[in-house]
């Protein structure tokens, strides 16, 4: 069985420029959620999504970042006008249904660099 | 608003020898569930354990156990026999159950480094 997917694993961008990071979740997996981790930091919650609809993006700067989980297709974390603040981990995690009753499975991460 | 407190930066810990590691939380929400995740230096998140606030025995999953002290709001993860491949950063987390509230909430983190 094929775990969540990220691509891509690295990612480098120059400011100014937009970033687009994609999130497959575990096939049959309906709930994504997204996370960032700063350089020796634990990791912030940014966006909750089921199919088509965010759940809770309070943890998303309201400006140059938004998310999506379409009916079909990966989840995407968009990130325009990047800024070397940006430079982070990201995260996917998905789940089959609602946390805490199951167990949220994470992806590698993709690892942004604003140059 | 959740809150996870792990209060251990970095232990050593030799080879073979059993560590627990300190994680206290802090909600006033009734269901939740608390999680533990293993961070090597590659970089992947490792799901280890899980307990949920209503579970009555504290949660085993092989070398890892989770000691839960509901009164105390601490869950504890114990690592028995200690291997070297155990070095890595740790995380506690928690989730509430109520709708729109399911984010897990991570704590800072402890690195483990264990001595041959």
């Amino acid at each position: 069985n094929a775990g969540v997917m990220q691509n891509p694993r690295h990612l480098v961008r120059r400011r100014g420029q937009e970033a687009r990071l994609r999130c497959s979740p575990v096939k049959g997996h309906s709930h994504v959620y997204w996370y960032r981790q700063l350089p020796e930091e634990g990791l912030k919650f940014m966006v909750y999504l089921q199919k088509e609809n965010i759940i809770d993006e309070s943890g998303m700067p309201k400006e140059r970042f938004s998310a999506e989980f379409p009916k079909e297709g990966p989840s995407i974390l968009r990130i325009q006008q990047v800024v070397r603040g940006d430079s982070a981990a990201y995260f996917c995690a998905s789940s089959p249904s609602r946390s805490p009753d199951y167990e949220q499975y994470f992806g590698p991460g993709t690892r942004l660099t604003v140059t | 608003a959740q809150k996870i407190t792990q209060t251990q930066p970095g232990m050593f810990v030799q080879e073979k020898e059993a560590v627990t590691l300190d994680c206290t939380y802090d909600t006033s929400d009734p269901s939740y569930g608390l999680f533990w995740y293993k961070q090597p230096s590659s970089g992947e998140m490792i799901f280890l354990i899980y307990q949920g606030s209503y579970d009555q025995q504290n949660a085993t999953e092989g070398r890892y156990s989770l000691n839960f002290q509901k009164a105390r709001k601490s869950a504890n993860l114990v690592i028995s026999a200690s291997q070297l491949g155990d070095s890595a950063m740790y995380f506690c987390a928690m989730s509430l159950a109520n709708f729109g509230n399911e984010k897990l909430t991570f704590g800072t983190g402890t690195r483990l480094t264990i001595i041959p």
